[in-house]
């Protein structure tokens, strides 16, 4: 079965720096797909960004990309220039074979 | 529709009753997945339905737990004798088939049993 694991329960940044969320996972599989999600105080879960394991260019979304390393089984996503609107929860997730397995989160504040 | 619909959104019930939760998926999809968000946690696999069949339905938790699909459409989540450990945010997503694209989720449904 896959895990995910995110270790920061919470974090705090000033508005406009750059944070990073760590996220690890454990699977035995080779060909999977990797997600970070927000989920703001609405509890609508948004789709940040995607990666699939077999590339190895790291993901990127206009302000938001990932450090993907497939063989020490990290996905970290990295938020440049925070704004305030990013203040949510962020999960990571595994999708294989046919769902997604979340971590636990992390919630992050950004600070005016 | 838009989006997919859950209702209600809140939800308060006493110890021992039934409730039925509702998820709307966007049109076409024919994959969707139920989660379970208590409070301080991630989410927890409930069911996946593929169309009107649940090839995958191992997160239920107990046999108080239930969930059907009809017409490849509406999903309705059924939770019998509910416990206070049953209060969670439940939520409901969907896609247009097992994809690797991710899901489209719903805004949830706040469950509270007192």
């Amino acid at each position: 079965a896959q895990t995910v694991t995110q270790s920061q329960p919470e974090m705090s940044v000033q508005e406009a720096e750059t944070v990073t969320l760590s996220c690890t996972y454990d699977t035995s599989e080779s060909n999977y797909y990797l997600f970070w999600y927000k989920q703001p105080p609405s509890r609508q879960m948004i789709l940040v960004i995607r990666q699939e394991a077999y590339k190895q260019q790291n993901a990127t979304e206009n302000r938001f990309s990932v450090n993907f390393q497939k063989a020490a089984k990290s996905f970290s996503l990295k938020i440049s220039d925070s704004q305030l609107g990013d203040t949510a929860m962020y999960f990571c997730a595994f999708f294989y074979p046919e769902k997604l397995t979340f971590g636990t989160g992390t919630r992050l504040t950004i600070i005016p | 529709g838009a989006g997919v619909s859950q209702s209600p959104s809140n939800k308060v019930t006493e110890k021992g009753k039934d409730v039925e939760l509702r998820c709307d998926p966007i049109s076409g999809h024919t994959a969707l997945y139920w989660y379970r968000q208590s409070l301080g946690q991630g989410l927890e696999f409930l069911i996946y339905f593929q169309g009107n069949s649940a090839p995958d339905k191992s997160g239920l938790p107990s046999d108080r737990f239930s969930a059907e699909r009809t017409g490849g459409s509406v999903s309705t989540l059924t939770i019998q004798r509910t416990q206070q450990e049953d209060s969670a945010v439940y939520l409901c997503a969907s896609s247009p088939g097992p994809t690797t694209y991710g899901y489209t989720f719903g805004s949830g449904t706040r469950l509270t049993v007192v």
